[in-house]
């Protein structure tokens, strides 16, 4: 079966500082991999994907991810956070023949001045 | 394109009321869904469609029905509704590539509370 975990359920960073926020999938089969970010009362959107190809993976707003199969995991980083980056943020994966995606618990990101 | 619309964006209820909310995208993606979110509970499935009519149930169906009216329109119905169904509820649509589900684009939301 599919799963997804994100081990960190808040982060606290100071802001300039550099973030990685862990995501480990598990699934018998390929997957897709996703991170989504879901500012205060808005919906989710889509941060960046892992398809195919290039494990290092370049999404918006300078956050990027790199897929290692070895380690089934899919961390996001960034450099250097901004207070804009205050925000939830959701793995996801998706594999097989089901119409789903799963969803990791979500990771609060919050930056301090 | 105004990608996935939600309505009403707010509602309250008392409980045992019933009511129906309205999902439409416009992106012509064969896949909808319907999750709900709460404090610390991540998101959950609650039904969806993988093409027009089809549904089926995820994580968490029980005191919901939903219909696929057309491929644009997804509909999630509370029969009775109960203060447990308080929530904040997302449609979501998605199409498929090489046979995985790709990116899954939401609506805004819709607040709900039941009194």
């Amino acid at each position: 079966a599919q799963s997804v975990t994100q081990l960190d359920s808040q982060v606290p960073v100071f802001e300039e500082a550099p973030v990685e926020l862990r995501c480990n999938y598990s699934s018998s089969v390929s997957v897709y991999l996703f991170w989504y970010v879901q500012y205060p009362n808005q919906g989710l959107q889509l941060l960046l994907k892992y398809l195919s190809g290039s494990t290092l993976v370049k999404g918006i707003n300078g956050f990027e991810a790199e897929f290692n199969k070895s380690q089934t995991s899919f961390h996001l980083r960034k450099p250097s956070v901004h207070i804009s980056d205050t925000a939830e943020y959701f793995c996801a994966s998706s594999g097989g023949s089901a119409s789903k995606i799963i969803f990791g618990s979500g990771t609060r990101l919050s930056i301090r001045p | 394109n105004a990608g996935v619309t939600q309505t009403p964006k707010f509602q309250v209820l008392k409980t045992g009321q019933s009511m129906t909310l309205q999902c439409a995208q416009d992106m012509n993606h064969n896949s909808m869904y319907w999750y709900r979110q709460d404090p610390g509970m991540g998101l959950r499935l609650i039904y969806y469609s993988a093409s027009e009519g089809t549904t089926d149930k995820g994580e968490v169906p029980n005191g919901y029905n939903v219909s696929r009216l057309n491929k644009r329109e997804f509909s999630l119905r509370l029969e009775s509704a109960a203060p447990s169904q308080t929530s904040v509820y997302f449609c979501a649509s998605s199409e498929k590539i090489a046979g995985f589900t790709d990116t899954q684009y939401f609506g805004p939301g819709t607040r709900l509370t039941v009194l």
